[in-house]
């Protein structure tokens, strides 16, 4: 069971360049979320989706686009990346959406902007 | 919205110490968790941790749900327990986390 999975694991980008961030679960979790890390700091939430086809944002999302056509994949993309987006990158799934379920994290994605 | 708050910031331990972290967070939770970030940045889930007390070989996690805190307790600390320990509730519906800033763990041989 693989459980969360993120690629790449490292990506160096310029300005102005655009990407996608993937994410895909195998254990078929309704709720799935994108998490940016800074530097000393804890978590904080970019999007998150309760369904296919359903996404709302978090409390950084400035930036970046998301989608979730299937259950199993939801993909994070940069539009235009900017230095302030130097981060590490963190998908989560849980089973469902409601408060009292277990979180689960891929392996992060280093992204640097330069 | 909801406040989490980890102390201490920094925790510097002699192998073989035990010590404990807390948790505090400033409305009523439907769960928590604890998660242990490696020194490699993966983030590895310790306890889900609602309320009551769950144990797991070195650790224990227990949560006042009342009284809003939750504590770790890590006995007998070694070297690979090094690392920066989170907890997260969720908040504003769904099961969107907010994380402390985390608690830096260093265990020194």
């Amino acid at each position: 069971n693989a459980g969360v999975t993120q690629t790449p694991k490292f990506q160096v980008l310029k300005t102005g360049q655009s990407m996608t961030l993937q994410c895909a679960q195998d254990m078929n979790h309704e709720y799935m979320s994108w998490y940016r890390q800074d530097p000393g700091m804890g978590l904080r939430l970019i999007h998150y989706s309760v369904g296919a086809g359903i996404t709302d944002q978090g409390e950084v999302p400035n930036g970046y686009n998301v989608s979730r056509s299937t259950t199993e994949d939801f993909p994070l993309r940069l539009l235009s990346a900017a230095p302030s987006q130097t981060s590490v990158y963190f998908c989560a799934s849980s089973y469902s959406a409601g408060l009292n379920t277990e979180a689960f994290f891929g392996q992060g994605t280093r992204l640097t902007v330069v | 919205g909801i406040q989490v708050e980890q102390s201490p910031p920094d925790l510097i331990l002699q192998e073989g110490a035990n010590s404990t972290l807390r948790c505090n967070f400033s409305d009523s939770v439907n769960n928590l968790q604890w998660f242990h970030q490696n020194p490699w940045g993966q983030l590895i889930n310790l306890f889900y941790i609602p309320s009551g007390t769950k144990q797991n070989g070195r650790l224990s996690a227990t949560t006042v749900a009342t009284e809003r805190y939750s504590l770790l307790y890590i006995s007998s600390s070694q070297t690979t327990d090094s690392g920066v320990y989170f907890c997260a509730v969720p908040s504003g519906g769904y099961n969107k986390l907010i994380f402390g800033a985390g608690t830096r763990l260093a265990v020194h041989p």
